[in-house]
């Protein structure tokens, strides 16, 4: 059974500072990884997502890394603002493709300091 | 804009009853899925549906129920057998099965049991 970690659970960091969140998923055999941030009360925004044979996808200041063969996956933020503050949560997609839902992990919660 | 709809934002449930939240989607995507948020856990699957007329359970599909009969939608009952009903409960879609679209999520429903 797939499992994500995400570290570290918390950060919090000056503004304008580049930050790197980390996620680790136990099964190589996924078929997307996905990123989303999460504000308080709120649903969930996809921010990136990387297909299995893909190495890394930009949008803006974020970028996300897939590294499959030893599980591991980045999300860099760059020049951090104080509107990054939320939770970020990796997502890891089920093997060959199927709908079956993702398996999160228990996201890091952010703050940006003005 | 294409999206999906989770509807009501809160709700509160009286022990012993039963009590449906909605999820209505317009992206044309075949799979639907319900996940349950509670602090400290992240999100972890309760029932999808790949088509519509059937589903399949998640990780923790006990005291709760799904019907499929459009494609568009997709509401969960929380029955009285749910023992700890209060949580944050989130939808889900994707275009359909093998194809890297990624997910799109709802805002969310908040239910207490009052």
């Amino acid at each position: 059974k797939q499992e994500v970690t995400q570290i570290p659970a918390a950060l919090s960091v000056p503004e304008g500072e580049n930050l790197v969140l980390n996620c680790s998923f136990t099964d190589s055999a996924i078929y997307n990884l996905q990123w989303f941030r999460q504000d308080p009360g709120k649903g969930l925004t996809s921010l990136l997502l990387i297909q299995s044979s893909q190495r890394e996808q930009t949008s803006g200041r974020l970028n996300a890394s897939l590294d499959k063969s030893s599980g591991r996956s980045t999300l860099y933020i760059a020049a951090s603002q104080p509107g990054d503050s939320a939770t970020y949560l990796c997502a890891a997609d089920g093997t060959g493709g199927g709908a079956d839902g993702l398996t999160f992990g228990k996201g890091t919660h952010l703050i940006i300091q003005p | 804009d294409g999206g999906i709809t989770q509807s009501p934002k809160y709700l509160f449930r009286k022990e012993g009853q039963n009590v449906t939240l909605s999820c209505e989607q317009n992206l044309n995507h075949d799979a639907m899925y319900w996940y349950r948020q509670d602090p400290g856990q992240g999100l972890r699957l309760i029932y999808y549906s790949q088509i519509v007329n059937d589903f399949q359970k998640g990780d923790i599909a006990e005291g709760y129920s799904v019907s499929r009969e459009k494609k568009e939608s997709f509401p969960l009952t929380v029955t009285s057998a749910q023992k700890n009903p209060t949580a944050f409960y989130l939808c889900a879609s994707s275009i359909r099965t093998g194809v890297p679209f990624g997910y799109t999520f709802g805002s969310g429903t908040r239910l207490t049991v009052v």
